[in-house]
């Protein structure tokens, strides 16, 4: 089945250090997408890249950076890790256009030590 | 700027009983789509329903459908026949028509956690 995949499902890093979250869809759709979902609370979209034009939203910290090396794969870095940047984050994707849904992977939960 | 606003943060409904969700929206724009997402727990989130702004009729997947009062910026989700797996977070979600290109803009109400007992 087509489907989009994020890896680890669950990621552990401490204060401070580097750390990359990956997603990978089988589904070929052009955006990509990237949310944080914090606890109890609807995703917040951070950033997309329609193809390899990126978007950032306005509020979206310097902190938080992404790659997209091809359609398939694309990684949300966060170079220097808070405790408030614990979260879920959820990768997905869409055929081009407004009406064409979103297609979630599982999220991957991050812990900050 | 535009926002989604879901007035329950909890819900609960008896098995084969009806529940409705409430979602209320606000936005200048004319032309847009609304959408209902379910994320069970710990389950990805899965597109439940979608309603195009532009069609006065009510958008209908198998037991689930929407009160759509495009006037009164009003999307509710009926949830027919409840099942104990329609258990999940329900999130309301709203989508500019973007003549510009961009192709985000994925806005979310804070969710109703739905609860189905046997």
């Amino acid at each position: 089945d087509a489907m989009v995949i994020q890896n680890p499902r669950y990621q552990v890093t401490q204060f401070g250090k580097p750390v990359t979250l990956s997603c990978s869809q089988t589904l070929n759709h052009n955006v990509m997408y990237w949310y944080q979902q914090k606890s109890s609370q609807a995703p917040k979209l951070l950033f997309h890249y329609y193809d390899k034009d990126f978007n950032n939203e306005a509020d979206t910290p310097d902190n938080f950076q992404s790659r997209r090396p091809n359609t398939s794969f694309c990684f949300l870095d966060i170079r220097s890790p808070g405790l408030g940047d614990a979260a879920m984050y959820l990768c997905a994707t869409s055929a081009p256009g407004p009406a064409g849904p979103q297609h979630f992977g599982d999220g991957t939960r991050l812990s900050i030590l | 700027a535009q926002t989604v606003t879901q007035s329950q943060p909890e819900m609960s409904v008896q098995e084969a009983e009806t529940v409705t969700l409430s979602c209320t929206y606000d936005t200048s724009e004319s032309d847009y789509y609304l959408f209902w997402y379910k994320q069970p727990p710990s389950r990805q989130m899965i597109l439940v329903i979608r309603q195009e702004a532009y069609k006065q009729q009510n958008a209908t997947e198998n037991r689930f459908s929407v009160n759509f009062q495009k006037a009164a910026k009003s999307f509710s989700l009926k949830i027919s026949d409840s099942q104990l797996g329609d258990a999940a977070m329900y999130f309301c979600a709203y989508r500019p028509w973007d003549y510009g290109g961009s192709q985000g803009n994925l806005i979310f109400g804070k969710g109703t956690k739905l609860s189905v007992k046997p």
